[in-house]
């Protein structure tokens, strides 16, 4: 039972460049999210989704955008990457309706 | 929306005393208040958590505290280890949906 996986780990981008981000879950949850996290700031939420199929904003969603095409996956992409979106990114997901709320291990994303 | 602020930001203490980390909550309607742990390069876990209808949890050498009323609620830690140095962080979620998370506390436990 892997949990919460995200890919890569790591990866650099040149301002401009698009990537996505990966986050796939074995535990069969219905609620996804994506936070980003920077020091001092603790964890923002940028977007989430209830269930497969839909997506709704977070606190900070400019300049990204999500898919929940698979119930276990939620893709997080950033169309042309900026250096204000250098951070540590952490998708989490939990079951509905309560239930405590489980992070991957975390992307380091620095944008140059 | 909601909002929560965590005090203090750093805390040092001595191996064996105790640690308080404090929260405060904006809307009236937050029903769950996690806390969660996050060593160094690591995931933030969830320690502890706390439902509205309860005032308090206990387990092992944690505690957390809900005072609805002032819309506050506490972390507690006791004989502390140098093992639980590690940021902590807060959240409150209203409804079903979204944490909203405090900007954590760092906590340096000197042997």
């Amino acid at each position: 039972n892997a949990g919460v996986t995200q890919t890569p780990k790591f990866r650099v981008l040149k301002t401009g460049q698009s990537m996505t981000l990966l986050c796939a879950q074995d535990m069969n949850h219905e609620y996804m999210y994506w936070y980003r996290q920077d020091p001092g700031m603790g964890l923002r939420l940028i977007h989430y989704s209830v269930g497969e199929g839909t997506t709704a904003k977070g606190e900070v969603p400019d300049g990204y955008n999500v898919s929940r095409l698979k119930k276990q996956n939620f893709l997080l992409g950033l169309e042309s990457a900026a250096p204000s979106q250098t951070s540590v990114y952490f998708c989490a997901s939990r079951p509905y309706p309560l239930g405590p709320q489980h992070f991957g291990d975390g992307t380091r994303l620095s944008i140059l | 929306g909601e909002n929560v602020e965590q005090h203090p930001s750093t805390l040092s203490v001595q191996e064996g005393d105790s640690a308080v980390i404090k929260c405060t909550y904006s809307d009236s309607a937050s029903n769950y208040f996690p806390w969660y742990k996050q060593e160094l390069g690591k995931r933030p876990q969830l320690i502890i958590d706390i439902r509205s209808n309860v005032g308090e949890k206990k387990d092992q050498r944690i505690a957390v505290t809900l005072n609805k009323t002032a819309k506050h609620f506490s972390l507690h830690i006791t004989e502390t280890q140098p093992e639980d140095s590690a940021v902590y962080f807060c959240a409150a979620r209203t409804g079903f949906q979204k944490l909203v998370f405090g900007t954590g506390t760092r906590l340096l436990v000197s042997p």
